[in-house]
């Protein structure tokens, strides 16, 4: 079935450096959604891609749809404490069923 | 205040026991998921619902079960016969299957 794989699965920058986490699915999909969870928190929607191509920026973050629509990044510019968390990209199984989560990467920031 | 709540925060009970987690959405969105999570792990989609009175099974359904008797009210039980509980199980809803999916706080369960 649809699979969504995401790596790392951990990663830990000093604070002020980047960090990426890239997300890759086994077809192609119609939009990818990207999720962060703080520590003992829920996750919360950040942002969904559609087009071929697509970038958007959010502050620090910056977001890219592959060209083929199989893969996405989420980019952060110059962490800080508050990014700390676990990311998830989230994409459609197929029909009207519900979004596939990848397993995530955890985002450690040390001051 | 428009949103997804679930209660409660933190439950124990003892082993053998069957025990119901609730999520109440105000969103009037159709669709409504219950998800497990382990210390460490992704979501893992254990029931769903997009239409009331109708559900399907996810990937993790054994040991669970549901009911959808209200557009706003989705309650989970986790049956003595799930082998291993413990677990942060969340509730979340979205417009639609596909949409944007909103998260409630979660429940913490301990089995003990």
């Amino acid at each position: 079935g649809q699979q969504v794989m995401q790596i790392p699965q951990y990663q830990h920058v000093q604070e002020g450096e980047d960090f990426t986490t890239y997300c890759n699915s086994s077809t192609t999909l119609s939009n990818i959604q990207w999720y962060k969870q703080r520590p003992g928190g829920h996750p919360v929607f950040l942002i969904q891609l559609v087009k071929s191509g697509e970038v958007k920026k959010q502050k620090r973050l910056t977001f890219q749809f592959g060209e083929a629509k199989k893969n996405s990044s989420l980019h952060i510019t110059a962490t800080q404490t508050t990014d700390v968390g676990t990311y998830f990209c989230a994409g459609p199984r197929g029909g009207n069923t519900p979004l596939v989560f990848g397993k995530g990467t955890r985002l450690s920031v040390i001051a | 205040d428009g949103g997804i709540t679930q209660s409660p925060k933190y439950l124990f009970r003892k082993e053998g026991q069957n025990v119901t987690l609730s999520c109440e959405q105000n969103l009037n969105h159709d669709a409504m998921y219950w998800y497990r999570q382990d210390p460490g792990q992704g979501l893992r989609l254990i029931y769903y619902s997009q239409i009331v009175n109708d559900f399907q099974k996810g990937d993790i359904a054994e040991g669970y079960s549901v009911s959808r008797e209200k557009k706003e009210s989705f309650p989970l039980t986790v049956t003595s016969a799930q082998k291993n509980p413990t677990a942060f199980y969340l509730c979340a809803s979205s417009m639609y299957g596909q949409g944007t999916q909103y998260f409630g706080p979660g429940t913490r369960l301990t089995v003990l």
